[in-house]
């Protein structure tokens, strides 16, 4: 089956301009996270939805980010005035429950650079 | 509070050679730990990963690693390194938390 996708691959902006991501997460996973992943670090958290639950925002950096999952599949996350430390790679992930066995299916991530 | 320490960012083998990647881990509470392994260009995809039971979990691609809760550690070793082992692998623990804590990863070349 269809695995998580995400859009676009590269995104190449200017500094203050804003950006949204998709995420497509595998049909019927019902967790959908967010991460950042720059460059020589690991993965850094930001955003999680759990079915109609309240999304985890713990992991977001600034006030600059923002993330919604519509109809409980979808998922955008905004990022307005882009700055140039948030070029990274946006990584998203589903899962089946929102349990902390299950292991998280990720896309292929989207390559941000702000200019 | 959880955390991941994985020493070592770039380790290389020799093609057939044994491969130990180490990662230890901090948490509160009993861990779930997973190991992912990320090919230039592409996502992350799941290794293994430990929940509860036999502590010693086997994964594909001939992988495996053991959870030791004395040592704090999740080392992940394969007997025999082949060409397409080349990548960079990530150890990550959830525990009590929704998301993954990850390591900063380490970058596995196999030298033929």
């Amino acid at each position: 089956g269809a695995g998580v996708s995400q859009s676009p691959s590269n995104k190449v902006t200017e500094k203050g301009k804003d950006v949204e991501l998709r995420c497509d997460p595998i049909s019927g996973h019902t967790a959908l996270y967010w991460y950042r992943q720059s460059l020589g670090q690991g993965l850094e958290f930001l955003i999680y939805f759990q079915g109609n639950s309240a999304p985890d925002k713990s992991g977001l950096p600034s006030d600059r980010f923002s993330a919604e999952r519509t109809g409980g599949s979808v998922s955008t996350l905004t990022i307005q005035r882009t700055q140039q430390e948030d070029s990274a790679v946006y990584l998203c992930a589903s899962s089946p429950e929102g349990t902390s066995r299950n292991e998280q299916f990720f896309g292929p991530g989207t390559r941000l650079t702000v200019l | 509070a959880q955390s991941v320490t994985q020493l070592g960012s770039h380790v290389s083998v020799s093609e057939g050679a044994l491969v130990l990647l180490r990662c230890n881990y901090s948490s509160s509470v009993p861990p779930y730990l997973f190991w992912y392994v990320q090919y230039p260009n592409q996502g992350l995809q799941l290794l293994l990963k430990y929940t509860t039971g036999a502590t010693l979990v086997k994964g594909i691609n001939g992988f495996e690693a053991e959870f030791k809760k004395s040592e704090t550690s999740f080392h992940l070793t394969k007997p025999s390194a082949h060409m397409s082992d080349a990548a960079e692998y990530f150890c990550a623990v959830r525990a009590g938390a929704n998301n993954l804590f990850f390591g900063t990863g380490t970058r596995l070349t196999v030298i033929p």
